[in-house]
């Protein structure tokens, strides 16, 4: 079965500092990897996925398959970008989405 | 125009009771989903529906039964409400049942049993 793991539950850091959430995968087909962030009172929204290799706010993840990790980096945080972050993985023969544990990221000014 | 809107926001109730909450999308999708996210802010699917067929059905308690009217239209009954189910509801939709599928997600019902 497939699994979202993220190892950290809080990440704390400063207005300009570089962050990077961490995302590792257990999956034995070819997933497609999603980061979702949820602001403060706000709804839970798509912020990048892996397929579009975009930089959405800053934000970028590289799908390593060889460490089975996404992880969602950005040079230089801002402290709008305090919300929460979900890993996802969907499998590629149907709809289900499995979600990661989630961190909450606080970009302290 | 809110494209996935749910209904209550916040329940409030007792244990035993029967409670509903609705979900509405107005952006044509195929596809939708129960989310359930504790109080520990895990996300979990419950049900996935695709054009009114039950497509995901996790492990669930009996006392929860999805209703689809309409592809538009998911619905989540809840019978014999127990402390555990205290969480936030989340209903979601996407264009398609498979493929790198985009959730379009409600802004979520809390239900509070007491």
């Amino acid at each position: 079965a497939q699994r979202v793991t993220q190892p950290e539950k809080l990440l704390s850091v400063f207005k300009g500092a570089p962050v990077e959430l961490k995302c590792n995968y257990s999956y034995s087909g070819s997933p497609e990897l999603f980061w979702y962030v949820q602001y403060s009172r706000q709804r839970l929204q798509l912020l990048l996925r892996h397929i579009s290799r975009e930089s959405i706010k800053g934000f970028t993840a590289d799908l390593n398959k060889g460490e089975t990790s996404f992880h969602l980096k950005k040079p230089f945080a801002q402290e709008e970008d305090s919300a929460m972050y979900y890993c996802a993985l969907q499998e590629t023969s149907g709809s289900r989405l499995t979600f990661g544990e989630g961190t909450q990221l606080t970009v302290n000014p | 125009d809110t494209a996935v809107s749910q209904t209550p926001k916040y329940l409030v109730t007792q244990m035993g009771n029967d409670k509903s909450i609705k979900c509405e999308q107005n952006l044509g999708h195929d596809t939708m989903y129960w989310y359930k996210q504790d109080s520990k802010k895990f996300l979990k699917i419950m049900f996935s529906y695709n054009n009114k067929e039950l497509i995901i059905n996790e492990t669930v308690p009996n006392r929860f039964s999805p209703k689809s009217p309409d592809k538009a239209h998911l619905n989540l009954h809840i019978n014999s409400l127990e402390l555990g189910d205290s969480a936030v509801y989340f209903c979601a939709s996407s264009p398609h049942i498979s493929g790198a599928n985009v959730l379009t997600f409600g802004a979520g019902s809390r239900l509070t049993v007491l």
